[in-house]
């Protein structure tokens, strides 16, 4: 298995109240995602990073932000948590650098926004 | 519209019995990836593949870029085969768009 894991893996908050979700890999691998996922939705990609500092948004990034400042760490914020963000969010890593890489994931964190 | 669509949405079977699962998309793609999502959460990558068929085990993915379509197949199922299996197609945009998942149970 993938050394990925986060943390929290479960969360209660309100809304209103910032929360920080940190993914912590070592595989040293330079790709790493953050995705939530929703009921009658498909894993949706809110951001993602190719390298220390290297972010870029994905399809779902309104509300929150990311930060990469060691290879090792991924850590996705959001500044003011709204009930939409109840969710279970998934960071997942891949050595390749396209789409097409096979991405290994962690065990999720489960967010409840009250 | 989803771009991509997984039937059944739910399937149950006995165990030993063949199992297949669909994945059908709307636009031209480059892969396709088969996850499968254990009862407890984790996701784990089953497959990659862009053309004809991939086999591990008791699994068996096949793809027809042209048709826009994909199969997983689960030969003998077992009840530890019971997962949510998810694909993944990744556009010519290069973008990679998740299906909602084939809930699989297979009683003893």
């Amino acid at each position: 298995d993938a050394g990925i894991t986060q943390s929290p893996r479960h969360k209660v908050t309100e809304t209103g109240t910032p929360v920080t979700l940190r993914c912590h890999q070592t595989e040293n691998h330079r790709y790493m995602y953050w995705y939530r996922q929703d009921p009658g939705h498909g894993l949706r990609l809110i951001h993602y990073s190719y390298g220390v500092k290297d972010t870029d948004k994905g399809e779902v990034s309104d509300g929150y932000s990311v930060s990469r400042s060691k290879t090792e760490d991924f850590l996705l914020t959001l500044e003011s948590a709204t009930s939409s963000q109840t969710s279970v969010y998934f960071c997942a890593i891949s050595a390749g650098g396209t789409w097409g890489e096979t991405q290994y994931f962690g065990p999720g964190t489960r967010l409840l926004v009250l | 519209k989803n771009e991509v669509e997984q039937s059944p949405q739910n399937l149950t079977a006995q165990e030993g019995e063949f199992i297949t699962i669909n994945c059908s998309y709307s636009v031209g793609i480059s892969a396709l990836h088969w996850l499968q999502q254990h009862p407890g959460g984790g996701i784990v990558s089953l497959f990659m593949l862009s053309s004809g068929k991939k086999k591990h085990g008791r699994l068996i993915a096949t793809i027809n870029i042209q048709e826009k379509h994909s199969s997983l197949h689960i030969t003998a199922s077992h009840p530890r085969d019971s997962a949510v299996y998810i694909c993944a197609a990744l556009m010519n945009t290069d973008k990679l768009i998740f299906g909602t998942g084939t809930r699989l149970q297979v009683f003893p």
